[in-house]
């Protein structure tokens, strides 16, 4: 099992619409959930972090996380194209040092 | 304000020689983490410092790699006696400091071992 999951997709939706990107993950002392957005031949680039269960906005952008079910969404409202590219998520280490362990990462196609 | 710079952009060298690739954090950031990206996966933890030293190197895949960070700022990633599996986006990021918080990455190094 790995131990950080995602749907690699293409995840395709229509302008305009929302596009809902998850995440599971395997280690249960994990304290901390980022987001990244990686356009084709760029590095990635924060988008959103959460910390505490529950939802955060920032945006277009909401972040879900639910620590018991060991699960993490990225939910973008309004999509446009300009939102297409590979979305990564995450995760801290459980050795707290800031090592991150990310997905695979889902490629969203946004389509005018 | 300056993000996360790195040099080369790209670099291409002959199997078996030395390389070595630079990473300048965003000013005032004390953690530094260098990561490997292949085509398709995310990346890929390295090794991480706190200052000047290596706070954790869990993720060097053998001790043909090697990072340093003397001043606590600059870091410089060493491959020693390169492989074609080498050939990866190589890419630093940093954080205020370290531990569970928001890391900024640098656009990367592509290597290519011909």
């Amino acid at each position: 099992q790995k131990e950080v999951e995602q749907n690699s997709g293409p995840l395709s939706v229509p302008e305009g619409a929302i596009a809902s990107l998850n995440c599971t993950y395997s280690d249960r002392v994990s304290q901390s959930f980022f987001w990244y957005r990686q356009y084709s031949g760029k590095s990635p680039e924060l988008i959103m972090s959460i910390y505490s269960n529950g939802d955060k906005e920032d945006g277009r952008f909401t972040a879900q996380l639910n620590k018991a079910s060991q699960y993490v969404s990225l939910l973008i409202r309004d999509s446009q194209p300009s939102d297409s590219a590979t979305y990564l998520c995450a995760v801290s280490g459980s050795s707290n040092t800031g090592k991150l362990i990310f997905g695979q990462g889902t490629t969203l196609q946004v389509k005018p | 304000g300056a993000g996360v710079s790195q040099t080369p952009s790209n670099k291409v060298t002959e199997k078996g020689k030395y390389v070595e690739l630079r990473c300048d954090p965003i000013s005032g950031h004390t953690a530094l983490y260098w990561y490997r990206q292949s085509l398709g996966q995310g990346p890929e933890f390295l090794i991480y410092f706190q200052g000047t030293g290596a706070a954790d190197d869990s993720g060097l895949p053998n001790d043909r790699f090697f990072a340093v960070r003397p001043e606590g700022s600059v870091s410089t990633l060493k491959i020693q006696r390169t492989e074609r599996g080498d050939s990866a986006v190589y890419l630093c990021a940093s954080s205020v400091t370290g531990g569970p918080y928001e890391q900024y990455f640098g656009p990367g190094t592509r290597l290519t071992v011909t």
